[in-house]
């Protein structure tokens, strides 16, 4: 059974620029979640992927968006980068239902940092 | 509001029992769930409860009393690799889980 993999690991991008972060998700898994962890926070929704639809968004504007494709793989993408946007970037995958019932497979991450 | 709350930090000696608290807002609450992350690594999930009471696994129990919004983290026979934080979380009936703030775990030896 293959794990969450993200990519890139860490990256260092200038304000304004734009990021895309990729993620495939666990075998098996169709829905795809991202989450935002600030240095020393619990991490937040930024939306999920189900079925190749966005299923759900938390309070991230709307230079945050994403895609899922096919295989259920999904990108995350950030436009004009500011400086709060420096963090690790989570991809969580699971399967329907199955986020209910807590168990959220996470994968390494990608450590962003905006200067 | 849906926010949950938790210590921030918690130290205790290496074999010794520790409870990490997490209360949480009831708006639409369904379930509390425990991670685990190590510096530099991925959230892992520990447990989860959807009912009042204690799910035991291993080392690590998890409590939860929805008439008291409450939940807690039991780690028995403390390691030194228990050293990371801990989350708890919500699931909130859709598609979102939502995480507290965290509790760092300090195993002394």
């Amino acid at each position: 059974e293959t794990g969450v993999t993200q990519s890139p690991t860490h990256l260092i991008k200038t304000r304004g620029q734009q990021v895309t972060l990729r993620c495939s998700s666990q075998s098996g898994h169709n829905t795809v979640s991202w989450y935002q962890q600030a240095l020393g926070q619990g991490p937040q929704f930024i939306f999920q992927y189900y079925r190749e639809e966005e299923n759900g968004r938390g309070n991230f504007p709307p230079r945050f968006s994403g895609l899922q494709f096919p295989n259920y793989s999904s990108e995350l993408n950030v436009n004009a980068l500011e400086l709060d946007d420096s963090a690790l970037y989570l991809c969580a995958s699971s399967s329907p239902g199955q986020g209910e019932a807590g168990e959220l497979f996470f994968g390494e991450g990608s450590r962003l940092t905006v200067l | 509001g849906q926010s949950l709350e938790q210590p921030s930090e918690v130290t205790a000696v290496e074999g010794a029992i520790v409870q990490i608290n997490c209360t949480y807002q009831t708006s639409g609450f369904y379930g509390l769930s425990w991670y685990q992350q190590h510096d530099g690594g991925a959230p892992t999930f520990l447990s989860y409860n959807a009912l009042d009471g204690l799910e035991e696994t291993g080392r690590f129990s998890s409590f939860l009393s929805r008439s008291d919004s409450y939940g807690y983290l039991l780690l028995q026979e403390l390691q030194m690799k228990d050293s990371a934080s801990y989350f708890c979380a919500r699931g909130t009936g859709g598609f979102k889980t939502i995480f507290g703030a965290g509790t760092r775990l300090f195993v002394k030896a």
